[in-house]
């Protein structure tokens, strides 16, 4: 119940192209769905997150889909940029006994070429 | 200023030996974290801590002892090191009252030989 499952596990795009990575979950529980970036030798950032109540948030070229009834959340990168080559993680929080509880997915490896 | 910052960034050692990270994070956040990274880029939490006091602590090996001296720091020691604790380990933080992303250092890679 506490799984988030993400995919692909790695993802070659174009530049210009968009780059779409999936995840889903299991439990009702989760109110906060955040990205995280990292690039080789870094620790994961915060890139965006939604709380289940809407269903789209938009930060620059970085836009977060959430379907609650399929329990489904997707990160599209618009116009990809070589820059934007890195691993990503979607995740799930929800407050359990008075603190946070994160579930990570497993990780998206994105190659953007020129 | 770094926000979340960890020591030492890499840390190679002999199997058998005892190590410890230090982490320490300067934004006024009340929870901190200690995660492992495996070379598959995996994910885990190891422990939390909430103002010193230990809320989290999933299945890891009793040779793992976190130790939270105030709020703004989280230090892990290892004893009797294996070749399978190799990995990058990251310390994060947040606020407890939630939800609210997570600060990550820039980790510490533990090579065991």
């Amino acid at each position: 119940q506490q799984q988030v499952k993400q995919s692909p596990q790695s993802l070659i795009v174009q530049k210009g192209g968009i780059s779409i990575i999936n995840c889903a979950y299991e439990n009702t529980a989760f109110d906060y769905f955040p990205w995280y970036q990292q690039f080789p030798g870094k620790g994961p950032a915060l890139l965006i997150a939604i709380r289940p109540d809407v269903s789209e948030k938009k930060e620059g070229r970085f836009t977060i889909s959430f379907n609650k009834s399929a329990k489904q959340f997707s990160l599209h990168i618009m116009d990809s940029q070589p820059g934007d080559s890195a691993t990503y993680f979607c995740a799930a929080s929800l407050i359990s006994g008075g603190y946070q509880k994160v579930t990570f997915g497993t990780g998206t490896k994105l190659q953007v070429i020129p | 200023d770094t926000a979340v910052s960890q020591t030492p960034k890499y840390l190679v050692t002999q199997m058998g030996n005892d190590k410890s990270i230090k982490c320490e994070q300067n934004l006024g956040h009340d929870t901190m974290y200690w995660y492992k990274q495996d070379s598959k880029k995996f994910l885990k939490i190891m422990f939390s801590y909430n103002n010193k006091e230990l809320i989290i602590n999933e299945t890891v090996p009793n040779r793992f002892s976190p130790k939270s001296p105030d709020k703004a720091h989280l230090n892990l020691h290892i004893n009797s090191l294996e070749l399978g604790d190799s990995a990058v380990y990251f310390c994060a933080s947040s606020h407890t009252a939630g939800p609210y992303g997570y600060t990550f250092g820039s980790g510490t890679r533990l090579t065991v030989v």
